[in-house]
């Protein structure tokens, strides 16, 4: 079944430990994004890619990285697990065309602790 | 500032019952409207979405209205079932951009 994929579905990490989540599309969409949602909150955009070999910051960076080395796949790392990075964390994608919609992924849950 | 806010945060209605949710934002300049459902423990999945120049565009059950001219929208649910327990999140993208601007859901339950 086409469509988005991450991975681990949750995951309990010690602080200050690095963690990577993955994230894996097969709809060849060129944009992919990086989000984590808290309670109270909306989504909240971390890091995005435009296009393979691009990325950008979104409004909550820090602590974060993200490479885009193919169209496919868009990992997401923390290099030193803080608490606050408690969340659970969406990956999306969408296509070139601003009005279509982005496609999520089910979700990664992560505690820091 | 770009906002998106939702009303009411959490709703609870019978199975069978219509009800409306409703979004304002402040987003400027705007590009389109989406309603997104997220049922729990799952991401989100489109319902809808609306241009400057769609008031209405219905999904099923589900009817979206877009005034962009006091920046309103509405996702009315027609004869709701246990299955449309869920958030449902209404997103806005700035204009020649693509960033989107989420709103923090409304909770709805529907009970037997």
């Amino acid at each position: 079944i086409a469509g988005i994929t991450q991975a681990p579905t949750s995951q309990i990490l010690a602080a200050g430990r690095r963690m990577t989540l993955r994230c894996t599309q097969d709809m060849r969409h060129n944009a992919m994004y990086w989000y984590r949602q808290d309670l109270g909150l909306g989504l909240r955009l971390i890091h995005y890619s435009n296009t393979a070999g691009t990325t950008g910051k979104g409004e909550v960076p820090d602590g974060y990285s993200v490479s885009r080395a193919n169209t496919d796949d868009f990992p997401l790392t923390l290099a030193s697990a803080v608490p606050s990075q408690t969340s659970v964390y969406f990956c999306a994608s969408s296509d070139s065309d601003r009005r279509t919609e982005a496609f999520f992924g089910q979700g990664t849950r992560l505690t820091v602790v | 500032k770009n906002q998106v806010e939702q009303s009411p945060q959490s709703l609870i209605i019978l199975e069978g019952k219509n009800c409306t949710l409703q979004c304002n934002y402040t987003v400027s300049p705007f590009s389109n409207l989406r309603w997104y459902k997220q049922d729990t423990g799952r991401g989100p999945v489109s319902l809808t979405i609306m241009t400057f120049s769609e008031n209405t565009k219905s999904n099923g059950r589900y009817t979206a209205t877009l005034d962009a001219d006091t920046k309103q929208s509405s996702l009315h649910i027609t004869a709701s079932q246990l299955s449309d327990s869920a958030s449902y999140i209404c997103v806005v993208r700035r204009y020649n951009t693509d960033k989107l601007i989420f709103g923090t859901g409304t909770r709805l339950q529907v009970f037997p």
